[in-house]
């Protein structure tokens, strides 16, 4: 089955504590993202990339580092987490060009007390 | 910078009824795509509908159908006989060059 997998699901964590949540998708794509949901302000891309060892800033960047060791796989790495960065997280992944369909993870609950 | 603003931050219909979702997008470019996501409860972001900016037709899905007005701007989704299962949260897309932004999204809940 094709999909996108994002670990965990949920995540509480404290301010300071460096932590990866993880995608990894099964379709040979080229293209992936992480974006950040919050309420009122819809989906802020953070990071996206177009090719392995290719990565580019999005629109929310500050706080957030990614990786593309792998075509198939791309952590988001909190190196020290804020309270600010509490949000619903999501990874995507689709083939090179706009014309073609985003497949979504199921989304990371992320909270930083 | 591409701007996409959904003017209805909330919405309701009655069920077997039709609904119509705003976008407007703001963009100096003549190529690019529109996206209509939905978000169910479940928080999967599932594709709705797309549309090729080059192209003057219309999409259309089974009961998803888009309003495409180039020159306004303007990327509208129509629901007709909605059903329950359609409630959700709606985020209307504009894609360039790869880099998608999104808007803020319309909440639909539909009555029965």
């Amino acid at each position: 089955e094709a999909q996108v997998t994002q670990n965990p699901r949920y995540l509480i964590t404290v301010t300071g504590k460096k932590l990866t949540v993880t995608c990894s998708q099964n379709m040979n794509h080229e293209y992936m993202s992480w974006y950040r949901q919050d309420p009122g302000l819809g989906l802020r891309q953070i990071y996206y990339s177009m090719n392995v060892e290719v990565t580019d800033k999005g629109d929310v960047p500050e706080g957030y580092k990614v990786s593309r060791k792998e075509k198939r796989n791309f952590p988001l790495i909190l190196e020290s987490p804020s309270p600010n960065q509490t949000s619903l997280y999501f990874c995507a992944s689709s083939l090179m060009g706009g014309n073609t369909e985003a497949f979504f993870g199921q989304g990371t609950r992320l909270t930083v007390v | 910078a591409q701007t996409v603003t959904q003017s209805q931050p909330e919405m309701s219909v009655q069920e077997a009824e039709t609904v119509t979702l705003s976008c407007t997008y703001d963009t100096s470019e003549s190529n690019y795509y529109l996206f209509w996501y939905k978000q169910p409860p479940s928080r999967q972001m599932i594709l709705v509908i797309r549309q090729e900016a080059y192209k003057q037709q219309n999409a259309t899905e089974n009961r998803f159908s888009v309003n495409f007005q180039k020159a306004a701007k303007s990327f509208s989704l129509k629901i007709s006989d909605s059903q329950l299962g359609d409630t959700a949260m709606y985020f209307c897309a504009f894609e360039r060059s790869y880099i998608p932004t999104f808007g803020r999204g319309t909440s639909l809940i539909v009555h029965p």
